[in-house]
């Protein structure tokens, strides 16, 4: 069965400074990765996805993440965090983007941005 | 472009009471739909995925159910609702690689 570890319930970063957030996975076949973010009461809102290719993937709001498959990984960063960053971060699996099974998410890590 | 709508974003219903979310989608036709749970402190879990109308996959045995009368039409039903049924549900969408979420709906049972 797969699954999505977040090692990192909550995480505290100073504005400016450089972000990482962390994302294990466990998949039998080839897996797709995403990165969601999610602000209080909202939905969630895509950030980057890898499919194959590159191991390393842009996404929106100057996020990136890099798939290394030797640590069943895909972490995510950022150079310098803005205060909006603030926010929930989900890692998922999935099949095929989704496809018919849904993606399997982790738990999430809370991102917590001091002034 | 395609939306999602979903509602609605808040509900406070008492325990034993029924419950209706709904769920459309606009811009696409024949999507895969979804319906995920966040509980407090938790992350998403996967209840319910459709393929096509009238056809609905459940993932976890639970007190809820759903269905999907129309193509772009998804629905979270409770006969009786429990405590445990409190969290936040969301609808998603896809027809490819991506799943696009609507903005959710926070249930409080009390």
């Amino acid at each position: 069965a797969q699954s999505v570890t977040q090692p990192d319930i909550h995480i505290t970063v100073s504005e400016g400074a450089s972000l990482e957030l962390r994302c294990n996975y466990s998949y039998g076949a080839t897996p797709y990765l995403f990165w969601y973010v999610q602000s209080p009461g909202q939905g969630l809102q895509l950030l980057l996805k890898y499919f194959s290719g590159d191991t390393l993937v842009q996404g929106i709001k100057g996020f990136e993440a890099e798939f290394k498959r030797s640590q069943s990984s895909f972490n995510l960063r950022k150079p310098s965090v803005h205060w909006s960053d603030a926010a929930e971060y989900f890692c998922a699996v999935g099949a095929s983007g989704g496809g018919a099974d849904g993606l399997t998410f982790g738990k999430g890590t809370h991102l917590i941005i001091q002034p | 472009s395609q939306t999602i709508h979903q509602w609605p974003a808040t509900l406070v219903q008492p325990v034993g009471s029924p419950l209706s979310l709904e769920c459309t989608v606009e811009g696409t036709s024949n999507p895969n739909l979804y319906w995920y749970r966040q509980a407090a402190g938790r992350g998403l879990q996967l209840l319910f995925y459709s393929v096509g109308i009238g056809q609905i996959s459940s993932e976890v045995p639970q007190n809820l159910s759903a269905s999907r009368p129309q193509d772009r039409q998804f629905i979270l039903s409770s006969k009786k609702l429990l405590l445990s049924d409190s969290g936040f549900y969301l609808c998603a969408w896809t027809t490819g690689t991506n799943q696009y979420f609507g903005a959710g709906t926070r249930l409080s049972v009390l």
